[in-house]
């Protein structure tokens, strides 16, 4: 089992549509990102969260650290908003900066 | 600032041959990472440095790959000799680690060995 689950895999969804993507983990950690990565491949940090809610424009973050979990939200989706999305973890040990990453959410959005 | 910066983009080579990848990340940051991306393993970390010393080299994944950082300002990933599964994109990435800063990618070198 990977330490790092994302889901869906694959998620097609009709432009103004409210998106979720969502990650497990099960190691302590310190940090977890959510990455945006495009078809041309660049990779784009959009958050990085240890606790609560963040918002950036129409993408919100949520995180969970009792329950592992964390939301990646879009609302009034657009198909600019079609990429890849990663999630990675940091480790809880102090100093650690490594990272490990889920498999990724393909998202497409259709005009 | 230009962002992190990684040449080639793009390189091709055969089977053998030695390989260097660079990186110059942004100005004033002090932790840099090297990541592989494949369509089977995703993301991996391959080594990290901290105030241009190895850190976690954990990830690398056999002796035909060696990483430096002589400064604070550039860095090299070298395969010798490279390998057909070493195609890969190779991406890396910096940050800040004293501000505890998410960390900024370069666009990414496509490695292709043939």
């Amino acid at each position: 089992k990977n330490e790092v689950e994302q889901s869906p895999q694959n998620l097609t969804a009709q432009e103004g549509e409210f998106i979720t993507i969502n990650c497990s983990y099960s190691v302590g950690i310190s940090a977890l990102h959510w990455l945006q990565q495009h078809p041309g491949g660049g990779i784009v940090s959009l958050f990085m969260l240890s606790s609560g809610k963040k918002k950036h424009g129409r993408l919100i973050a949520t995180i969970n650290i009792q329950e592992k979990h964390s939301s990646l939200h879009i609302t009034a989706s657009h198909p600019r908003d079609s990429a890849v999305y990663i999630c990675a973890v940091r480790s809880e040990d102090f100093g650690n900066e490594k990272l490990t990453f889920g498999t990724g959410t393909r998202l497409t959005i259709i005009p | 600032d230009a962002g992190v910066i990684q040449s080639p983009r793009h390189e091709v080579t055969e089977m053998g041959q030695e390989v260097t990848l660079r990186c110059k990340p942004i100005s004033g940051h002090n932790s840099l990472f090297w990541y592989r991306q494949t369509m089977m393993r995703g993301l991996e970390l391959l080594i990290y440095f901290n105030n241009n010393v190895p850190i976690d080299d954990s990830g690398m994944p056999e002796d035909r790959f060696s990483a430096k950082m002589p400064n604070a300002s550039f860095s090299t990933l070298k395969i010798q000799p490279s390998e057909p599964r070493d195609s890969a994109v190779y991406f890396c990435a910096s940050n800040y680690r004293v501000l505890d800063t998410e960390a900024f990618f370069g666009q990414g070198t496509r490695l292709t060995v043939v």
